[in-house]
């Protein structure tokens, strides 16, 4: 089973400045990684896809970037609604998802 | 748009059974494989099982192997998880997802739904 590892575990960032989320892959998954973004309460939303191309509806200032094992999700500029668990997750060997960033607002 | 409406939790004694389904709409049921996707109270998503779009081929995660089984039904845009023999550590929300694509061995998921909750307590 391929492991993957986010880090950090939380970050606390300002709205307005830069979020940057890291995604580590136990072994090469090429591009095949995705990020989800989570809300109390609500179901998983898919934000990026195959490394770095955003999904249907998803603002600009999300960004994917990496390939093989390691992987990042940049946020340009925080607003008050990007603060919310977020998750990688690789499908290159079946499927299988990091623990979690949780974004807090600082 | 695309739907996904997940239903059929509830509060189940350990060693019963429970069947949970997943109404589709918005889109064609029959052309995509299907995933669920559960999650425990405060912890993160784990990959239950995928049926391909035609339902020639269905496979596990293997901590439900032998106790879960996926099928769907194509004429009426329904998933559907038989889950047996319950235990405690099957307590979770479980999301049916829609994949990508077809025919596939891992893939990302565009759509969910809300989800069902499982609470397996005595």
């Amino acid at each position: 089973e391929i492991v993957m590892t986010q880090s950090p575990a939380t970050l606390s960032v300002s709205p307005g400045e830069r979020a940057t989320l890291s995604c580590r892959a136990s072994e090469s998954v090429s591009s095949n990684l995705a990020w989800y973004q989570q809300k109390p309460g609500q179901a998983p939303r898919l934000l990026i896809y195959r490394a770095s191309s955003r999904a249907t509806g998803i603002p600009a200032r999300f960004s994917g970037s990496g390939s093989g094992t390691d992987f990042t999700l940049t946020i340009s500029s925080l607003q008050s609604e990007d603060f919310a668990v977020y998750y990688c997750q690789q499908f290159n060997n079946w499927t299988t998802f990091g623990q979690g960033t949780k974004l807090e607002m600082k | 748009q695309v739907q996904l409406v997940d239903s059929g939790g509830g509060v189940v004694q350990p060693g019963r059974s429970l069947r949970l389904s997943c109404a589709a709409s918005g889109f064609t049921f029959s052309t995509y494989d299907m995933h669920w996707v559960r999650q425990a109270p405060g912890k993160g998503l784990e990959w239950v099982a995928i049926i391909w779009y035609d339902a020639s081929n269905k496979y596990y995660a293997d901590s439900v192997k032998g106790r879960f089984t996926i099928s769907r039904d194509n004429s009426k845009g329904i998933l559907y998880l038989q889950i047996n023999s319950l235990r405690a550590e099957d307590t979770a929300m479980y999301y049916c997802a829609r994949g990508s694509g077809r025919q596939s061995y891992g893939d990302f998921f565009d759509y969910w739904g809300q989800g069902a909750l499982v609470t397996v307590s005595s």
